[in-house]
This record gives structure tokens, sequence and C-alpha cells, in this order.
């Protein structure tokens, strides 16, 4: 039973450097999210899709992008990592938009250090 | 003003006792709401969504005050388990978009 998997785990980049994340669902769910969570803070939709071949902006999106190619993957991209972006990042799935009462379900997050 | 507003806590209450917390949101507009739970270093879970007649899960009873602008979450006989970051969010602009509570600590001590 995987639900909702995240690769790496963690991971420590240099000021500059680029990465993807990737996030993998095993749930058939159309919806896809992106959020980074920062202390005292709470989460912060980076982006999101709707289904495959969608993306759209979220609050926080500048220095990332997305791509949804398959239906069950979401990968988030750093292009050039900027100490800002340390942070724990979550991806989420759901069958139906969050808004409406559907179940978001997580992954297990990546912990990214920028130096 | 933050949009969501949480007590960060920690909220220190012995096993078994009841303890109550609240969560302010900034949007009168807003239609939905829910508490979910995430354990130390671990993903939010789901504990449950906010109904306007209230709603009841066991020992978790959750409250929604629209005059008020607030939601609160009730834990009744409460267990070491229960111990974790309690985030209070709410149903943005779309149905895609959720604002998230920074979250409150609470510890069950035995």
């Amino acid at each position: 039973n995987a639900g909702v998997t995240q690769t790496p785990k963690f991971r420590v980049l240099k000021t500059g450097q680029s990465m993807t994340l990737l996030c993998a669902q095993d749930m058939n769910h159309e919806y896809m999210y992106w959020y980074r969570q920062d202390p005292g803070m709470g989460l912060r939709l980076i982006h999101y899709s709707v289904g495959e071949g969608t993306t759209a902006k979220g609050e926080v999106p500048d220095g990332y992008n997305v791509s949804r190619l398959k239906k069950q993957n979401f990968l988030l991209g750093l292009e050039s990592a900027a100490p800002s972006q340390t942070s724990v990042y979550f991806c989420a799935s759901s069958y139906g938009g969050q808004g409406t009462g559907r179940e978001a379900f997580f992954g297990q997050g990546t912990r990214l250090t920028v130096v | 003003r933050k949009e969501v507003e949480q007590d960060p806590g920690p909220f220190n209450v012995p096993e078994g006792a009841t303890v109550a917390f609240n969560c302010t949101y900034s949007n009168s507009a807003s239609q939905s709401f829910f508490w979910y739970r995430q354990d130390c270093r671990k993903e939010p879970k789901l504990l449950m969504s906010v109904y306007s007649s209230g709603n009841e899960d066991g020992r978790f009873t959750a409250q929604l005050n629209r005059a008020s602008q607030y939601i609160s979450l009730l834990i009744r006989d409460s267990k070491l388990s229960d111990s974790a970051t309690y985030l209070c969010v709410v149903r943005g602009d779309s149905n895609y978009q959720l604002i998230w509570g920074a979250g409150t600590k609470l510890i069950i001590k035995p």
C-alpha cells in the first residue's frame, strides 16, 4: 500500500545546483500538489496539477518548475537552488480538489538544505 | 494579519484531560474547514472536516463559529498518542487552494 512516495527523502545542494524531486502516487488521483513547509509557517502551495499534462502556479511558484507527463507522477524542479529554498517539501494527491473536502494524501516529505 | 492563525503552543496536558484549541481565519467567505494532524517529522494527515453544525469523531469534536470566524478542536480523555501538531486548514478562493495554519503543538504527559 504505497500511497504517495517521494524521492529523495533528504538532499543537500550547493547554491546554484539543480535537482528534481519525484512524487509518485498509486491511487489514480487526478489532483497533485507540491507544498513547502517552513518553521513557524503553514504549508504553502508551490504548484499543483488537476490532471495529466496540466500544471498551475500556487502561492509561491518562483524558482520552481513542475511537470505532470504521467498521471501518477508529479515532478518538482529547482533550476538554480538558493538558500531560501531550504525547506521540507511535501507532495500530496487527492481524488477531487482539496477545497471540496476530498482528503489530500501526503508523501513523507523531502528535507532539502541549500548551502 | 495571517489568513489562518493558531496558537503555536505547546500545550502540555496530562493524560486523560480534556484540551481545546482554536483557530481564527480572516476570509469570511471561506466554505470548507479541516483539522489535520502532523506527527514530528512526518507528513500531515486529515483528522476531520469541520461542518457548520459541528461534528464529532470519537474523542474529537470540531466546531465552527462563522460569526467570530474561528474553528475549534476539542480532545477528550487525551492519550499519549494524541501528542502531535494540529494544523488548521481553510479553503481558499478555489477548490484547489487550501490555506494552512502553522499548527498548535500538543504534548500529552503521563
